[in-house]
């Protein structure tokens, strides 16, 4: 069964960049897809963007190029960064495998257990 | 970018079936998964494609669309069911890449 963990600072000044990493096992992740989803306290969910092995990223249009989303292959990890924090990026902060297709249908199947992270001085 | 719209909260009686929908123009195009969140934890797939269930998942969850809307089924709604439901599939505008959620159905077992 895959699992994935997310690793990182659970407090970010704001202006700074926020950094955090995903450790998979059980899978190779020179394979699926692999993204960051958030969740603001007391809110919904919101994708932020996803990954392929070969490096291949989308990013949500509206985190306005503050995103950038790495892979590394031999540690079996993909990590997130976000630019100039403020407030308003504080939200439990989830990696997630994408599987599936067009014909079948796609979905974030396995998630990890999320981590917490809140921008303050 | 599209939005994926869902009643806010719905209830149901212990044993009954509910309906939770999730509305969207990205829904014509793609399908629709739905994931199950229990209060502290991260959410779980529990519907995808025509009406896909993961392993582990109760056949009591069942999920199809009609047009631009979304359904998720729960027949014979127990206890363990209450949770947040979201929704999701791919945006339909743009380059169709990105992502969109809903923003949650709170579903009360009464």
């Amino acid at each position: 069964q895959v699992q994935l963990q997310e690793s990182g600072p659970g407090l970010v000044k704001p202006s700074e960049t926020l950094s955090l990493t995903c450790t998979v096992s059980y899978d190779s992740i020179s394979s699926n897809y692999w993204s960051w989803i958030r969740q603001p306290p007391g809110k919904g969910l919101e994708y932020l963007g996803y990954i392929y092995y070969s490096g291949t990223t989308n990013y949500n249009p509206s985190l306005n190029n503050r995103i950038t989303i790495s892979v590394d292959t031999s540690k079996n990890q993909f990590s997130l960064k976000l630019s100039s924090v403020t407030a308003a990026d504080t939200a439990v902060y989830y990696c997630a495998r994408l599987v599936g297709s067009l014909v079948f249908g796609e979905a974030f199947d396995m998630w990890g257990q999320g981590t917490m992270v809140t921008v303050s001085s | 970018s599209s939005e994926l719209t869902q009643d806010p909260a719905v209830s149901v009686a212990l044993g009954q079936t509910v309906r939770i929908t999730c509305q969207g123009d990205s829904l014509r195009n793609y399908y629709g998964s739905w994931y199950q969140q229990k209060p502290g934890q991260a959410p779980i797939l529990v519907i995808y494609g025509k009406n896909n269930r993961p392993s582990g998942i109760p056949d009591r969850f069942s999920g199809s669309t009609s047009g631009t809307t979304a359904s998720l089924t729960i027949t014979g709604a127990q206890a363990e069911d209450e949770a947040d439901y979201y929704c999701s599939s791919r945006d339909s505008s743009g380059n169709h890449l990105n992502w969109v959620f809903g923003g949650g159905t709170k579903l009360t077992v009464l």
